[in-house]
């Protein structure tokens, strides 16, 4: 499996209800980072975690990250069908000698239907 | 404060022919980043140029594909003699700290161009 690979890849749900969203990576990393992609636009960064950090807020995101498992967790508490969009968990890997670059997972669509 | 810009954002190419993307980045940033997306799938990593530098090319496909970040003027990504499977979207990222380097590395997307080929 790559580094950063999400589960599920497809999440539907009701607006209001919470939504989780997983990572599992492979090699150490600096820090993880969740964007989120609507259809057809770009990535927007929503929040970074710091690898000696467990946890971490913003809003209505939490996001989890365990090191010893290599696995983060996003997840969206009171969900909107605005939250309609793919997600997906980017690694900055711990290399030796620089030149690090973000690793993306394949994503999480999410469908939060009214 | 602008944020990334990719132009063109629709690009339509007949089999054969050049495809050139551009990316300028978000001001104060010199660090530039080349993805790929193909349909229902995640970011490649393609490029990481500096201004006039060349850091890491892992994702680039060795024939066809270049990349350059001028002194002046936006990021190119060129594409020689497209083919169908070069159809994708074609992000470009930016950051003010580069990869590899002390400090948060977060990156900032543009809107992407999107690349068909006929």
């Amino acid at each position: 499996s790559q580094q950063g690979e999400e589960d599920p890849q497809a999440l539907s749900i009701q607006e209001g209800e919470n939504a989780t969203m997983n990572c599992s990576y492979k090699t150490s990393i600096n820090n993880l980072q969740w964007y989120r992609q609507n259809s057809g636009r770009g990535l927007v960064h929503l929040i970074l975690i710091r690898s000696n950090e467990r946890e971490k807020h913003s809003g209505r995101l939490r996001v989890t990250l365990d090191t010893s498992k290599k696995s983060s967790s996003l997840l969206i508490t009171a969900s909107r069908a605005a939250d309609t969009a793919s997600y997906f968990c980017a690694t900055d890997p711990q290399l030796t000698g620089g030149g690090n670059k973000l690793t993306f997972g394949t994503g999480t669509q999410l469908k939060v239907e009214l | 404060n602008a944020g990334v810009m990719q132009n063109p954002r629709h690009l339509v190419r007949r089999r054969g022919q050049e495809a050139r993307l551009r990316c300028s980045p978000m001001k104060g940033h010199s660090h530039v980043y080349w993805y790929r997306q193909l349909p229902e799938e995640g970011l490649k990593f393609m490029v990481y140029l500096q201004k006039e530098n060349i850091i890491d090319e892992s994702g680039m496909p060795k024939e066809r594909f270049s990349a350059e970040f001028p002194k002046e003027g936006p990021s190119i990504l060129r594409i020689q003699q497209v083919v169908r499977g070069d159809s994708a979207a074609y992000f470009c990222a930016s950051s003010p700290v580069g990869a590899g380097l002390a400090g948060d590395h977060e990156e900032f997307f543009g809107p992407g161009t999107r690349l068909t080929v006929l």
